[in-house]
């Protein structure tokens, strides 16, 4: 089993559609989270962190469920430029220092 | 700035040939780590350092080697190619303060085919 897994997708939604992902988490040392965005062929850039309190950065909100070890990712109002490639990222700090990626959830967004 | 500078951006290799893969970065970033981007698998951590003349193994080490000897610079050698490792090649670095507000910073990848 992964210690990071996401749906792979691809979730294809029309423009203007709500659409949520989600990212469970193995391991309890697990201790920061984040939602990364790659586009096809290029680096992952860094969409937003993710803090227990849950958070919005505009049309995007992610929360995180301690209990359940899982993150989402809520995008509103989907824009053509919203499809690619959401990555978890999960930070987890016990004997050592890692970053674990999600393998990633594919958006398309159709006119 | 730059930021994190990767090169070469692609490279063909045929099995059993060596190379090495540079990654700079000029804001003066702690931690750099090289990742592997294969179909389907998301990133996997290869190697990483948490300062200079440090290294670690990471996830997927095996075939690789890595060498830390300046702050801004961080090397990824292939001793003897092989067709498994074809793939795409991310640096990353980053400057953990409290760990909640850990930033990558990503290259823009090398795209590696060994034949």
């Amino acid at each position: 089993r992964k210690e990071v897994e996401q749906d792979p997708g691809p979730f294809n939604v029309p423009e203007g559609a709500t659409v949520a992902f989600n990212c469970t988490y193995s391991n309890s040392a697990s201790q920061s989270f984040f939602w990364y965005r790659q586009d096809c062929r290029k680096e992952p850039k860094l969409l937003m962190s993710v803090y227990s309190s849950g958070n919005e950065d505009g049309r995007f909100t992610a929360q995180l469920n301690r209990a359940s070890q899982y993150i989402s990712l809520l995008i509103r109002d989907s824009k053509l430029s919203d499809s690619a490639t959401y990555l978890c990222v999960v930070i987890r700090m016990d004997s050592s220092y890692k970053l674990i990626f999600g393998s990633g959830t594919r958006l398309l967004v159709r006119p | 700035n730059a930021g994190v500078t990767q090169t070469p951006k692609f490279r063909v290799l045929k099995t059993g040939q060596s190379m090495t893969l540079l990654c700079a970065q000029d804001m003066n970033h702690e931690y750099m780590y090289w990742y592997r981007q294969d179909p389907g698998m998301g990133l996997r951590l290869i190697h990483y350092s948490v300062g200079e003349g440090t290294t670690a193994k990471g996830e997927v080490p095996d075939g690789y080697n890595v060498s830390r000897l300046k702050k801004q610079n961080f090397l990824l050698g292939l001793e003897s190619a092989a067709p498994s490792q074809t793939s795409v090649y991310f640096c990353a670095s980053s400057h953990p303060r409290d760990g909640s507000n850990e930033k990558l910073f990503f290259g823009s990848g090398t795209q590696l085919s060994v034949l």
